[in-house]
């Protein structure tokens, strides 16, 4: 186990066009996390994972956004008729289900919306 | 509304002195603090947390200071080496999630 592996690592994409993002924990964390970070600014939280269930969702993440994670192993993250404003690196993690001892992060993907 | 701000957003030092990162934050509840290292096209890499029942936590030449009082905590480095070059995050938690600050990176002069 190599960590968490998210993929793609870049997505260049046209405005209003959908985008689908994967990530793959590390396989003993039953908790999976999704991060948006943009330029300057600091990971902020989208939504997060409880083996299958979602058990909460950022008011970042609108209608055009959903996160799935079918069978408590990796998760989807899918934004549907993407804006210039997506543009941003989102980030998975994922923990034990005591997070306090630290989240594991993937490396991104690098949206871009043009 | 940012609850975890990093007010320096760069810092340079000379190799084998001290580097001092600090972090405000504005939520009395939370209750755990850590400190990510990124370094460029990598996802963020934790370092070293503290819980709000300490005041300090030590981990080589990484040390966290928590002051609950005044809101603040810093991460100490020391020696500082050319590889610790990076942006660091602290992030502060009430349970599930982790609020970020903006980062503050850090270069390490040989």
């Amino acid at each position: 186990d190599t960590g968490v592996s998210q993929d793609p690592r870049h997505k260049i994409t046209k405005r209003g066009q959908n985008v689908t993002f994967r990530c793959d924990p590390i396989s003993e964390h039953n908790r999976l996390y999704w991060y948006r970070q943009t330029l300057g600014q600091g990971p902020e939280f989208l939504t997060y994972f409880q083996n299958e269930a979602q058990l909460e969702k950022s008011r970042l993440l609108s209608d055009r956004f959903s996160a799935e994670r079918p069978k408590g192993s990796f998760s989807t993250l899918e934004i549907q008729r993407t804006e210039q404003g997506d543009s941003a690196m989102y980030l998975c993690a994922s923990s034990l289900p005591t997070p306090n001892y630290g989240y594991t992060f993937g490396s991104g993907t690098r949206l871009t919306v043009v | 509304d940012q609850q975890v701000k990093q007010n320096s957003p760069s810092l340079s030092v000379q190799e084998g002195r001290i580097s001092i990162l600090n972090c405000d934050y504005t939520n009395s509840m939370f209750d755990y603090f850590l400190w990510y290292k990124k370094y460029p096209a990598e996802g963020p890499t934790f370092l070293i947390s503290i819980s709000s029942i300490k005041d300090k936590n030590e981990d080589g030449r990484f040390t966290v200071f928590l002051n609950k009082s005044a809101k603040h905590l810093s991460l100490h480095i020391v020696p500082s080496q050319p590889g610790d070059s990076a942006v660091y995050f602290c992030a502060a938690s009430t349970g599930n999630q982790f609020y970020f600050g903006t980062g503050t990176s850090l270069t390490v002069i040989p």
